[in-house]
């Protein structure tokens, strides 16, 4: 039972460039997410999803896209790389059940040049 | 919307002494609460939750937090610190009546000195 897992761990891009991050659970949870941690402003929230096929925006989306096409996957694609985009991302994921616990990855640190 | 201030960037603390990391949240409706802990370079990791009932809840490693409706405050204590719990820590909120979505604080980093 690997939890929640996140590819790749690192990664350097260009300004302009695109790239799919990948989340995969095999808790056969519902709800997923995608959040990005900057200092001093904790997790925000960037997509989420309550179900395969199913995606919605959450506090910061611009930027973002994402695709549930499978219940134990989730991906956060950028199309177009900005250094504001620099940031460490965190996959989470949650059983359907209220106040349940969210469970994270171990985060994709990402630099944008 | 809610929010959640934590008020302390970072706490320097010695081994074996008390900590206290202050938490204060808003929100117009009834909310669950919740402290993540997150160690060096990995994810986070629920330290312990206040759904519903008694105000005081606890984690399997000692630290406590106590709901208080009336400060709107969920504020996280331990009574003596060992290194291993240097790590920076979340406390977060989820509107009981909608969806499963978290809102974080800004984070507390605890460093504890020997």
């Amino acid at each position: 039972n690997a939890g929640v897992t996140q590819t790749p761990k690192f990664r350097v891009l260009k300004t302009g460039q695109s790239m799919t991050l990948l989340c995969a659970q095999d808790m056969n949870h519902e709800y997923m997410y995608w959040y990005r941690q900057d200092p001093g402003m904790g997790l925000r929230l960037i997509h989420y999803s309550v179900g395969e096929g199913t995606t919605a925006k959450g506090e910061v989306p611009d930027g973002y896209n994402v695709s549930r096409l499978k219940k134990q996957n989730f991906l956060l694609g950028l199309e177009s790389a900005a250094p504001s985009q620099t940031s460490v991302y965190f996959c989470a994921s949650s059983a359907l059940v209220l106040g349940e616990t969210q469970y994270f990855g171990p985060g994709t640190r990402l630099l944008v040049l | 919307a809610q929010s959640v201030t934590q008020l302390d960037s970072q706490v320097p603390v010695f081994e074996e002494a008390p900590v206290e990391l202050r938490c204060n949240y808003s929100s117009s409706v009834s909310v669950y609460l919740f402290w993540y802990v997150q160690y060096p370079n990995q994810g986070l990791q629920l330290l312990l939750k206040y759904l519903s009932g008694s105000t005081l809840v606890e984690s399997i490693n000692g630290f406590e937090a106590e709901f208080n409706k009336s400060q709107t405050s969920f504020h996280l204590r331990k009574p003596s610190v060992h290194i291993s719990d240097t790590a920076e820590y979340f406390c977060a909120v989820r509107r009981k009546a909608a969806g499963n979505k978290l809102t974080f604080g800004g984070g507390t980093r605890v460093l504890v000195k020997p």
